[in-house]
């Protein structure tokens, strides 16, 4: 069974606005981690943020981890063109570093 | 930051035939990961080496079989492909605050 899932599965919104994703997970975690694939290429690492970590910022990019709800965010600000992919949460559980991907969302920025 | 590399990017072979995907790192990382992608899906781990001569079996059942014989080189091979094998395979090395993953091979078996 899917450890992450993750909503909305797709979004569209337009150049300058903020994006909002969402992630929940099952099992406790050691940290969870944020990815972004071009054109279904490979992954690029984007934030990670651990277990005793609330809030992480990178950028434009902010995390939150609600580690009681078993949920986790990733707000894109000031959204470009350029950001338009699909966006992965992965948790690590600590078992020998094995990351458990979710469901995806695609975000779509028009101009 | 490590470098990662898959070859072929795409490869079309037909049922019954023994394929071997390439991965290769550079950096000398002793966690290596299979990933299997459907379009548009998540992300289902396959394999994973914690170093040389280790390898074992991911979340996901999988046909293939891996090997590690030098720590740069983390190769998937399936002995008699099917359609069921198209798909995407994704390889990854894992540093400190994350996975680097190569491009992928995109898979179709005819």
């Amino acid at each position: 069974s899917q450890q992450g899932e993750e909503d909305p599965q797709a979004l569209s919104i337009q150049e300058g606005e903020n994006a909002t994703m969402n992630c929940s997970y099952k099992t406790s975690i050691n940290n969870l981690q944020w990815y972004r694939q071009n054109s279904g290429r490979g992954l690029v690492h984007l934030i990670l943020i651990r277990s005793n970590e609330r809030e992480k910022h990178s950028g434009r990019l902010r995390v939150t981890l609600d580690t009681s709800k078993k949920s986790s965010s990733l707000l894109i600000t000031a959204s470009r063109a350029a950001d338009t992919a699909s966006y992965f949460c992965a948790t690590d559980t600590g078992t020998a570093s094995k990351l458990t991907f979710g469901t995806g969302t695609r975000l779509q920025v028009t101009l | 930051e490590a470098d990662i590399y898959q070859t072929p990017r795409y490869l079309v072979i037909g049922t019954g035939k023994k394929i071997t995907l390439e991965c290769s790192q550079t950096m000398g990382h002793d966690k290596m990961y299979w990933y299997q992608q459907d379009p548009g899906m998540e992300l289902h781990l396959i394999h994973y080496s914690y170093g040389v001569n280790s390898t074992e079996k991911g979340d996901l059942s999988s046909e293939s079989t891996v090997s590690r014989i030098r720590t740069e080189h983390f190769p998937l091979t399936l002995e008699s492909a099917r359609p069921s094998h198209t798909s995407q395979y994704l390889c990854a090395t894992m540093l400190s605050e994350g996975y680097t993953f190569g491009s992928g091979t995109r898979l179709t078996v005819v």
